[in-house]
């Protein structure tokens, strides 16, 4: 079965700075899926950012970027120029292709913007 | 509606009691998750309904959890003789096709305490 661990609890950084939360993962699989999704206070999952495990390409959605390392299972979300609105659980997630596709998730990482 | 919805957002019962919550998918997405949160962590998947498959069961923690789906709709997730330990954040997720790449929309999720 895959897992996947984010290691750092709590993370915190100074608004408009740069902030990476991380992320490994465990599969015997070649092909898959990883995300990034973000839990405010309203407790909704609100996804940031995907990659596909087959692209080298590493995926950018404005501020947020990844450092997709296959080989290493390494899968770290980037935040730049954070602002008080980014604070708020972040978590990263597996999906498989295979069966039912469900999302494998981390036990995440609180992220705190200091003004 | 826009968004997935779940009802009620908040739920008190007391232990032994049975408990019953609603998810509103968003409209034409096929495949409907269930996923628990407790307190400070990850989520758990509970149970996976793709269109008119048999539904994968295999995250449901005991006999007392069972959950229905009545085509592409509404689903309602029933908990029987509730326990303290129960007492989570319980997550609806929807998405268009089971597609791997296709994102999981969330609700904002039922709150459930039982004392």
């Amino acid at each position: 079965a895959q897992t996947v661990t984010q290691s750092q609890p709590e993370m915190s950084v100074q608004e408009a700075e740069t902030v990476t939360l991380s992320c490994t993962y465990d599969t015997s699989e070649s092909d898959y899926y990883l995300f990034w999704y973000k839990q405010p206070p309203s407790r909704q999952m609100i996804l940031v950012i995907r990659q596909e495990a087959y692209k080298q390409q590493n995926a950018t959605e404005n501020r947020f970027s990844v450092n997709f390392q296959k080989a290493a299972k390494s899968f770290s979300l980037k935040i730049s120029d954070s602002q008080l609105g980014d604070a708020a659980m972040y978590f990263c997630a597996y999906r498989s292709i295979q069966g039912a596709q469900k999302l494998v998730f981390g036990q995440g990482t609180r992220l705190t913007i200091n003004p | 509606g826009a968004g997935v919805s779940q009802s009620p957002s908040n739920k008190v019962t007391e232990k032994g009691k049975d408990v019953e919550l609603r998810c509103d998918p968003i409209s034409g997405h096929t495949a409907l998750y269930w996923y628990r949160q407790r307190l400070g962590q990850g989520l758990e998947f509970l149970i996976y309904f793709q269109g008119n498959s048999a539904p994968d069961k295999s995250g449901l923690p005991s006999d007392r959890f069972s959950a229905e789906r009545t085509g592409e709709s509404v689903s309602t997730l029933t908990i029987q003789r509730t326990q303290q330990e129960d007492s989570a954040v319980y997550l609806c997720a929807s998405s268009l096709t089971r597609d791997s790449y296709s994102p999981l929309h969330f609700g904002n999720g039922t709150r459930l305490t039982v004392t």
